[in-house]
């Protein structure tokens, strides 16, 4: 069974540098989410797939952020110029358009520390 | 705007006794979801229950259920039994409900410690 993988799982980065995420979900799920989470928070909506077309964005996604689903499968989430409130967890998580419920399925995450 | 309110930031059980998290919503909407999460240390967030706001009968899992109060925009999570392995950050979310719910929106969490 291959839940929803991310890539790297840690990554530690200078202010200003730019970083790239890439998030794999479950084979027959359509729709993908990106979240960031804090210490102390849950996880915060950043944008949404379904299949390669971003649907929503949040407004907590700034221009420095941008997120690609190219062929409706994998997904990518890069910051450019990264700052140190840019540190935290970032979760994707996928989910199947035949779900009612639209369960998402997350995983595990990518840590991101600006210095 | 949806907001999801949990009002314990930390709780404890002893083991094999019975605990409650609290969580409370704010919607206009009357089609939703509701679920909850757990998060254990540094691992992945997996689905604990999940509950449709249409159904008046309270989702079981196991040893977890729900008690869903619509008209108080409550919906409390109870640990039966607790194990060691129940510990974990716990999230309450929310999903609105038709073609545009999408996005979840989360709680900010209660820390549940099982004590041996």
């Amino acid at each position: 069974d291959t839940g929803v993988s991310q890539n790297p799982r840690h990554k530690i980065t200078k202010r200003g540098q730019n970083v790239t995420f890439r998030c794999d979900p479950i084979s027959e799920h359509n729709r993908l989410y990106w979240y960031r989470q804090t210490l102390g928070q849950g996880p915060e909506f950043l944008t949404y797939f379904q299949n390669e077309a971003q649907l929503e964005k949040s407004r907590l996604l700034s221009d420095r952020f941008s997120a690609e689903r190219p062929k409706g499968s994998f997904s990518t989430l890069e910051i450019q110029r990264t700052e140190q409130g840019d540190s935290a967890m970032y979760l994707c998580a996928s989910s199947a358009r035949s779900s009612g419920t639209n369960e998402q399925f997350f995983g595990p995450g990518t840590r991101l520390t600006v210095l | 705007a949806q907001t999801v309110t949990q009002s314990q930031p930390e709780m404890s059980v002893q083991e094999a006794e019975t605990v409650t998290l609290s969580c409370t919503y704010d919607t206009s909407e009357s089609d939703y979801y509701l679920f909850w999460y757990k998060q254990p240390p540094s691992r992945q967030m997996i689905l604990v229950i999940r509950q449709e706001a249409y159904k008046q009968q309270n989702a079981t899992e196991n040893r977890f259920s729900v008690n869903f109060q619509k008209a108080a925009k409550s919906f409390s999570l109870k640990i039966s039994d607790s194990q060691l392995g129940d510990a974990a950050m716990y999230f309450c979310a929310y999903r609105p409900g038709g073609g545009t719910g999408n996005q979840f929106y989360f709680g900010t969490g209660t820390s549940l410690t099982v004590i041996p």
